[in-house]
């Protein structure tokens, strides 16, 4: 069976402050991938990224970065000089090879950027 | 625009009735899925749809139906069973190619539905 942990599930900080929200994964398949998905106030969830399990390079983009540790079964996400509009709901996600493409879910981490 | 649309997104419901929650995508996906949301559960698959006239349940399918007669649209059937369907409901699609990728899911804005 598939776990996604994301131990924090509620996050302040001021704006312009870094943030890093955790997420640990547990799964016996070799083949997965993970995402983040970001869900701002209206709903609706915004795919972040994806990564491979055979691809552990970090990856960068704009003010967001992503680091995927396998040795730690891990998959952080930093957020850095925080913005209001990064206010939101993040979910971390695992698929795990074959099958329908189910999707494990955390239970996602609520992150508010105070002014 | 390609995209994912829900409606209503706001549903009022009296208990014991049932209430069909609609999604329609124009991603010319084959794959569509069903979530539920409670607060501090993050989300929890009702149905999923991987091709036309085909739908298996998902971890909660209990009190729930669906249809997939066209591939673009994938609608939910909360019925009187639901013990507890007030919840956000949240529908999205996925390209299902030949073979397993593991393809991002696009997602819907959402119905909040509230049994009264």
């Amino acid at each position: 069976a598939q776990k996604v942990t994301q131990a924090q599930t509620e996050i302040s900080v001021v704006e312009k402050e870094d943030v890093t929200l955790d997420c640990v994964y547990e799964t016996r398949d070799t083949t997965y991938y993970l995402f983040w998905y970001k869900q701002p106030p209206s709903g609706e969830l915004v795919f972040l990224i994806r990564r491979n399990s055979f691809d552990e390079q970090n990856e960068i983009s704009g003010r967001y970065s992503w680091n995927f540790q396998k040795s730690t079964s891990s998959f952080n996400f930093t957020i850095t000089a925080s913005q209001v509009v990064d206010s939101a709901v993040y979910f971390c996600a695992l698929i795990v090879s074959g099958g329908y493409q189910k999707v494990t879910f955390g239970i996602g981490t609520k992150l508010q950027v105070i002014p | 625009d390609g995209g994912i649309t829900q409606s209503p997104k706001y549903l009022f419901r009296k208990e014991g009735q049932n209430v069909t929650l609609s999604c329609e995508q124009n991603l010319n996906h084959d794959a569509m899925y069903w979530y539920r949301q409670d607060p501090g559960q993050g989300l929890r698959l009702i149905y999923y749809s991987q091709i036309v006239n085909d739908f298996q349940k998902g971890d909660i399918a209990e009190g729930y139906s669906v249809s997939r007669e066209k591939k673009e649209s994938f609608p939910l059937t909360v019925t009187s069973a639901q013990k507890n369907p007030t919840a956000f409901y949240l529908c999205a699609s996925s390209i299902q190619q030949g073979g397993w990728v593991g393809n991002e899911q696009f997602f819907g804005p959402g119905t909040r539905l509230t049994v009264l």
